[in-house]
């Protein structure tokens, strides 16, 4: 198993709800990142799991929180986001957080906020 | 701090001519350097990476980048494109920030190919 899979691919929520994305891989991959990527732009980077630990916040704010109960799953738990916070969230993991090592992506879920 | 520029953010090629991204680097210590590609409403992937084992990289779907520490660049080429490579590329570098390897990546050039 090769791949990093993401659940829902579509999410529309109102600026009330609570709604969490998921993100696993079994290629024992012991680094996962979180990104936000807005349209026509690069990813950018949240927040990055090493083994199980949450080592890197890019100053995401609050209503964003992140969960790595093991080191096959990655969760994102929305709480009372904005319009703006409408994006593609892309999970990614690597086997180490080393330089050299390749990140391999999630297809992204696309989330709308109304 | 790392960072990678890429120049242009549109390039439009004819199906069988030759593609050329760019993508020019800084850094203070020799970088570890990647493309991906992206497809829409897909996720990244890998097209190739230079880890310093060779200069020039080969990689999948018949790219390849040569790493010119002269130039700081470290271009992306295929020598006949196809309509299937129409796609964003990105190229990144992975720099140190606080505990972490931080993937910088540049804005993305979008690859156009004409029939």
């Amino acid at each position: 198993d090769t791949e990093v899979t993401q659940t829902p691919k579509h999410l529309v929520m109102g600026m009330t709800n609570k709604k969490s994305l998921k993100c696993e891989q079994h290629m024992g991959h012991r680094a996962m990142y979180w990104y936000k990527q807005k349209a026509k732009k690069p990813p950018e980077l949240m927040f990055v799991y090493s083994y199980e630990k949450l080592s890197i916040n890019e100053s995401v704010p609050s209503r964003f929180s992140p969960e790595c109960p093991n080191s096959s799953l990655l969760n994102l738990h929305l709480h009372a986001l904005q319009p703006e916070d409408s994006a593609l969230y892309l999970c990614a993991s690597s086997p180490r957080d080393s330089p050299q090592e390749t990140q391999y992506f999630g297809p992204g879920t696309r989330l709308l906020v109304l | 701090a790392q960072s990678v520029t890429q120049l242009g953010s549109h390039v439009s090629v004819s199906e069988g001519a030759l593609v050329l991204l760019r993508c020019n680097y800084s850094s203070s210590v020799p970088p570890y350097l990647f493309w991906y590609v992206q497809y829409p409403n897909q996720g990244l992937q890998l097209l190739l990476k230079y880890t310093s084992a060779a200069t020039l990289v080969k990689g999948i779907n018949g790219f390849e980048a040569e790493f010119k520490k002269s130039e700081t660049s470290f271009h992306l080429t295929k020598p006949s494109a196809h309509m299937s490579d129409a796609a964003e590329y990105f190229c990144a570098v992975r720099g140190r920030s606080g505990g972490s390897y931080i993937p910088t990546f540049g804005r993305g050039t979008s690859l156009i190919v004409h029939p």
